[in-house]
C-alpha cells in the first residue's frame, strides 16, 4: 500500500517551471513526505523532504499544503537532464508507481 | 550524503545458479535496505539488514530465496538463490542517513540481474 497517488505521467517545456503533485490524504502526523527521482537504468536519487514547512534545497522547493493531505515536489527551471521517474513516498520505504516527467525542448 | 557502490553491475546468470551482491558504503550506518525493481515495475522492498541481527523481510520474500548478510556497518550482501527468469530484475541497496532531525535514504546504482 504506497499511501500516495501521483499523475502517471507529465510534460513540462524545457526553462518552465515543473510542478509534480502527490496525494497523500492518509498520511499521518509523524510522518514525512519524501520525493526521490530515478533516471533511467540509475539508483533512485534523494530529492528533498519535509513535515509540514515549505522546503527548498539546490534542486527543488516542496509545497505541502496546511492539512498536509497533498504536495507539490516544484523543479523551477526545468532541463532535459530532469526527465525521469518522480516518486513521492510518505510510508517509510513503500515505493509507488511514480509520475514519469518528460522535459521536452 | 552516503556513496554507494554495489558489485557486479550487471550480470547474466543461468537458472538455478545463485548470485551473491554486494553493497559497500563510505560510512558507517545503521540500517541498510535491500530493493528489487523488477523491470518497468517500481522498487519494492525485500529486506531490511541491521548488523548483528537476522534481515527482516517483508511480506512475500523469505530468506531461503534471499539470504543476507551484514557483517559490520558498511557492508553488506544479498543472495539471489536458485534464480529463475522471473528473478531478472535491478536489485538495489540503500542506507537510512539521520541528518537534521529527519532521516534520508540513498540509494546505490543497482546491480541489473538477467536470467536465463
Amino acid at each position: 500500500d504506497a499511501k500516495t497517488t501521483q499523475p502517471t505521467s507529465m510534460d513540462c517545456a524545457e526553462g518552465r517551471a515543473a510542478n509534480l503533485p502527490c496525494n497523500h490524504s492518509t498520511i499521518s502526523g509523524n510522518e514525512y513526505v519524501y520525493w526521490y527521482r530515478q533516471i533511467h537504468s540509475q539508483g533512485p536519487q534523494y530529492i528533498i523532504h519535509g513535515l509540514k514547512n515549505n522546503e527548498t534545497n539546490e534542486m527543488a522547493s516542496l509545497i505541502i499544503t496546511e492539512d498536509r493531505k497533498s504536495s507539490t515536489l516544484i523543479l523551477p527551471h526545468a532541463t532535459l537532464r530532469d526527465t525521469a521517474v518522480y516518486y513521492c513516498i510518505v510510508s517509510y520505504f513503500v515505493f509507488g508507481p511514480g509520475t514519469r516527467l518528460s522535459v521536452l525542448p | 550524503s552516503a556513496v554507494i557502490s554495489q558489485k557486479p553491475s550487471r550480470d547474466i546468470c543461468q537458472r538455478g545458479t545463485s548470485l551473491t551482491i554486494q553493497c559497500q558504503v563510505d560510512s558507517q550506518v545503521t540500517m541498510m535496505f535491500w530493493y528489487r525493481q523488477q523491470p518497468g515495475q517500481s522498487l519494492t522492498l525485500i529486506a531490511t539488514a541491521n548488523q548483528g541481527s537476522e534481515a527482516t523481510y517483508e511480506s512475500g520474500f523469505v530468506i531461503d530465496k534471499f539470504p543476507i548478510s551484514r557483517p559490520n556497518l558498511t557492508f553488506s550482501t544479498l543472495t539471489v538463490s536458485n534464480m529463475s527468469p522471473e528473478d531478472s530484475s535491478i536489485y538495489l541497496c540503500s542506507v537510512e542517513d539521520f541528518r537534521g532531525g529527519s532521516y534520508e535514504q540513498y540509494f546505490g546504482p543497482g546491480t541489473r540481474l538477467t536470467v536465463t
